[in-house]
């Protein structure tokens, strides 16, 4: 059963400490997304990739975020310095040629 | 820009009840439409997608229509289950290059 797969789960981390997400997409899938969510802005994209080139990047701080894909297995979301305003659960989803859209089971950050 | 509105926010029924959610949106030029269920604390999980060409997708007890003429979706939910509670997102894709645009969800309670 092909599924995104998200680590860590939990992060609990200190105010300026660098937060390193990394997701699997589905083999095969070739459009890989990143979104945060949280109670009170709801479900926000922060970048997408193609085929391993970032497509749309306009929804991250840019000073303080960056999402890079190494290879087609693997996306990273790193955060630096963190921010408490930087908690929330951040999830990635990949699609494949019919664009149907799969989401992985999320990081809970928590910056304290 | 495309816009997405899901109402009601949040609805409550008795088991065994037949349901409709409803999902507008702003620019009925759109490639696909995808549902998605949300339980607390998890990932969302695609329920259905109707392609553009289409007018109708079913799942087993859910049955997703779409008119684009008129900018809406909707997701009939047969015989409701206290297992079908959950949050229910309707996401919008404008083009093959662009991301879903999502709405903020119904949050659906079938009481036993």
């Amino acid at each position: 059963d092909a599924r995104v797969t998200q680590t860590p789960r939990d992060k609990v981390t200190e105010m300026g400490q660098e937060v390193t997400m990394r997701c699997q997409p589905i083999l095969g899938h070739n459009t890989v997304f990143w979104y945060r969510q949280t109670m009170m802005q709801g479900l926000e994209l922060l970048a997408y990739f193609r085929n391993r080139a970032p497509l749309d990047d306009s929804g991250m701080p840019k000073d303080r975020f960056s999402a890079e894909m190494p290879d087609a297995t693997l996306a990273t979301l790193k955060i630096q310095p963190s921010e408490p305003r930087d908690s929330a659960v951040y999830f990635c989803a990949s699609a494949g040629p019919s664009l149907r859209q799969f989401f992985g089971p999320g990081t809970r950050l928590t910056v304290l | 820009k495309q816009e997405v509105t899901q109402i009601p926010a949040a609805l409550s029924v008795p088991e065994g009840e037949n349901l409709v959610l409803n999902c507008s949106f702003t620019d009925s030029a759109i490639y696909n439409l995808q549902w998605f269920r949300q339980d607390p604390g998890k990932g969302l999980t695609s329920l259905l997608l109707i392609q553009s060409s289409q007018r109708e997708q079913t799942s087993g007890r859910l049955n997703a229509s779409l008119d684009k003429s008129s900018g809406r979706s909707t997701l009939y939910i047969a015989a409701s289950q206290p297992g079908d509670s959950a949050t229910y997102l309707c996401a919008v894709r404008d083009s093959g290059n662009t991301p879903l645009v999502f709405g903020k969800g119904t949050r659906l309670s079938v009481i036993a």
